[in-house]
């Protein structure tokens, strides 16, 4: 099962854009990368997914580099609305994901 | 579309009493369901996991129990509470994926309070 390092917490100010890296150096060939964004007292809500390059949503950016160990969600021109915790699982087949402790965004106006 | 829907929302219970929280989802079939708490502060913790109807996995031995009676129903379940069972419960559903790139979604979750 593929752990995960990310930054305790991170702040940032409206309308800048937000780079949160995770690392995972003992991805396995068939795990996917997926972020998940929490507001308190709410389920997780799942962000994007990526195997490998970039991928790009209406939310959100992921950079995966070739060797697989690290990503990085990019969240463009935050809102207040964006402070949250924000996890990064990776996963396989099965999905035993793990959830570490995540990333605290406090986006400040 | 498919819709998650837990309950009760939130919960207050004695220590040693018993405990029923209930999952269902809409708009799918045959989903992989799970089971998770969320202590406060802290990473989802996965409790128990179904791939199908009877079939429970458990991850943590723990105080807690889970049941699927039906395809798209999850309950998790405890005889006595302890203190220690309080926190955040998540249902989450997900769509079977031979290859990998399962996607998990939750629920809006219960608190549960033991005194």
């Amino acid at each position: 099962l593929a752990k995960t390092t990310q930054p305790i917490s991170m702040d940032s100010y409206e309308g800048q854009e937000v780079n949160i890296t995770c690392s995972h150096n003992n991805i396995a060939t068939n795990d996917y990368i997926t972020w998940y964004q929490q507001f308190p007292s709410q389920g997780p809500r799942f962000i994007i997914q990526g195997y490998k390059t970039k991928v790009t949503n209406e939310v959100a950016s992921l950079f995966i580099p070739a060797d697989r160990k690290s990503s990085t969600l990019s969240l463009p021109r935050v809102s207040l609305s964006d402070t949250a915790v924000y996890y990064c699982l990776v996963g396989g087949d099965f999905n035993k994901f793990y959830f570490g402790s995540g990333t605290k965004l406090n986006v400040k106006p | 579309s498919q819709t998650i829907h837990q309950w009760p929302a939130t919960l207050v219970q004695p220590v040693g009493s018993p405990l029923s929280l209930e999952c269902t989802v809409e708009g799918t079939s045959n989903p992989n369901l799970y089971w998770y708490r969320q202590a406060a502060g802290r990473g989802l913790q996965l409790l128990f996991y179904s791939v199908g109807i009877g079939q429970i996995s458990s991850e943590v031995p723990q105080n807690l129990s889970a049941s699927r009676p039906q395809d798209r129903q999850f309950i998790l379940s405890s005889k006595k509470l302890l203190l220690s069972d309080s926190g955040f419960y998540l249902c989450a559903w997900s769509n079977k994926t031979p290859g990998g790139g399962e996607t998990q979604y939750f629920g809006p979750g219960t608190r549960l309070l033991v005194l």
